[in-house]
């Protein structure tokens, strides 16, 4: 079984600033981690996902994340917030070499940046 | 351009009504999923199918209903027996099965506000 944590429902950070959101998750094997991002009233669209391969995810918008192995966290990481990054953010874990109907989403982190 | 396509955006019903919620895809996906979001809650798999005919139980199937006659798509039908029905409804499609190498694409949803 595996499930995940999102601490802080809600973050706001000023335009220019480092975004930090964060997710915690447990799993009895390696899992699969992804980030996806929900701008209102719309579905949610795959921001970035971790494989083995690197513990440096790269994904879109200038986003990353690190993959902790020890810490049992994979933080989404953004250096520098433009105000279309304010949208909601759901860290989601699955098994390794599990179907896409066992992902496990996160309750949520609503992103704001002040301006 | 491929996608998925979710009718209505906004749907209104009186309690005791059963309700059918649109989801077609043009994506040449196999699986397909309805998942329930609530407020500071994630998002929760309803149903599933991965399979023309052939679908299976989410985490909270009670009260919903699908089907799967084209591979194209995959209402969801909200029944009266479903006891808190008001949330916002998102549908998606994976090109295979598995959780890595299939990332979810999503509607745009469909709000359901039963009075």
């Amino acid at each position: 079984a595996q499930s995940v944590t999102q601490l802080g429902s809600h973050v706001s950070v000023s335009e220019g600033a480092l975004v930090l959101l964060r997710c915690n998750y447990s799993s009895s094997v390696p899992p699969y981690l992804f980030w996806y991002v929900q701008y209102p009233n719309q579905g949610l669209q795959l921001l970035l996902k971790y494989t083995s391969a690197a513990t440096l995810v790269k994904g879109i918008n200038g986003f990353e994340a690190e993959f902790k192995k020890s810490e049992t966290s994979f933080h989404l990481t953004k250096p520098s917030a433009h105000m279309s990054d304010a949208a909601e953010y759901f860290c989601a874990v699955s098994l390794s070499g599990a179907g896409s109907y066992q992902l496990t989403f996160g309750k949520g982190t609503k992103l704001s940046v002040i301006p | 351009d491929g996608g998925i396509t979710q009718s209505p955006k906004y749907l209104f019903r009186k309690e005791g009504q059963n309700v059918t919620l649109s989801c077609e895809q043009n994506l040449n996906h196999d699986a397909m999923y309805w998942y329930r979001q609530d407020p500071g809650q994630g998002l929760r798999l309803i149903y599933y199918s991965q399979i023309v005919n052939d679908f299976q139980k989410g985490d909270i199937a009670e009260g919903y209903s699908v089907s799967r006659e084209k591979k194209e798509s995959f209402p969801l039908t909200v029944t009266s027996a479903q006891k808190n029905p008001t949330a916002f409804y998102l549908c998606a499609s994976t090109r295979g099965s598995g959780a890595f190498n299939s990332p979810l694409h999503f509607g745009n949803g469909t709000r359901l506000t039963v009075t």
